[in-house]
């Protein structure tokens, strides 16, 4: 069990338009999800905590403007990038915690902003 | 923040040996997780171990909390072992907030 998908895994765009990353957990509801980013051969930086029906935390530097967070459910979380810049190019995660201290990590999805 | 770091940072192996990677942590912990990421990404739950020894076949972990630091054992190491090994802390605030290490590049060569 604790399974999280993340849709779509791999994602190229134009500069200046928006992407939409999907997060779900599958097989159990997530009372809280997370959002973290990855560069090349570095560690994961959370960016957002979610909890459903309520408006996400963001970290200090994060953008809450460009990155916009929606917790619809609770198994699912969206990741929308606006405007995205190839500086925003990155490995973006999703996490779901099902209240057990233990977080389930998504397969992550790769963004290359052209 | 609290402060996570592991050692050591890149390891290589051949097939067959043990090895042990070390988390460091400089504030006391509710959670404490290790995690493999393997070659493409996906970042697997190895162990739950805010404290004491747990074995999963031929991993082993403990942490020692009261010392704040926490061991990987990673016996008659494969192949597969591949990859990346992070350790996250979380102090226990409502938000479940985890602190990453940067990780052990582990590389098991045939």
């Amino acid at each position: 069990g604790a399974v999280v998908s993340q849709h779509p895994s791999r994602v190229i765009c134009k500069s200046g338009t928006s992407v939409k990353i999907e997060c779900r957990s599958l097989d159990f509801q997530a009372t809280t999800m997370f959002w973290y980013r990855q560069f090349p051969k570095q560690s994961l930086m959370l960016m957002a905590t979610s909890n459903e029906g309520s408006k996400a935390t963001y970290e200090q530097g994060v953008e809450k403007d460009k990155f916009l967070i929606n917790h619809a459910s609770l198994t699912l979380s969206t990741l929308t990038v606006t405007s995205a810049h190839p500086e925003d190019s990155s490995f973006y995660i999703c996490s779901g915690d099902r209240g057990t201290d233990t977080q389930y990590f998504g397969p992550g999805t790769r963004l290359t902003v052209l | 923040g609290i402060q996570v770091e592991q050692s050591p940072p890149d390891l290589i192996l051949q097939e067959g040996a043990n090895s042990t990677l070390r988390c460091n942590f400089s504030d006391s912990v509710n959670n404490l997780q290790w995690f493999h990421q393997n070659p493409w990404g996906q970042l697997i739950n190895l162990f739950y171990i805010p404290s004491g020894t747990k074995q999963n076949g031929r991993l082993s972990a403990t942490t020692v909390a009261t010392e704040r630091y926490s061991l990987l054992y990673i016996s008659s190491s494969q192949t597969t072992d591949s990859g990346v090994y992070f350790c996250a802390v979380d102090r226990g605030s409502t938000l479940g907030r985890l602190y990453f290490g940067r990780g052990t590049q582990l590389t098991v060569w045939p």
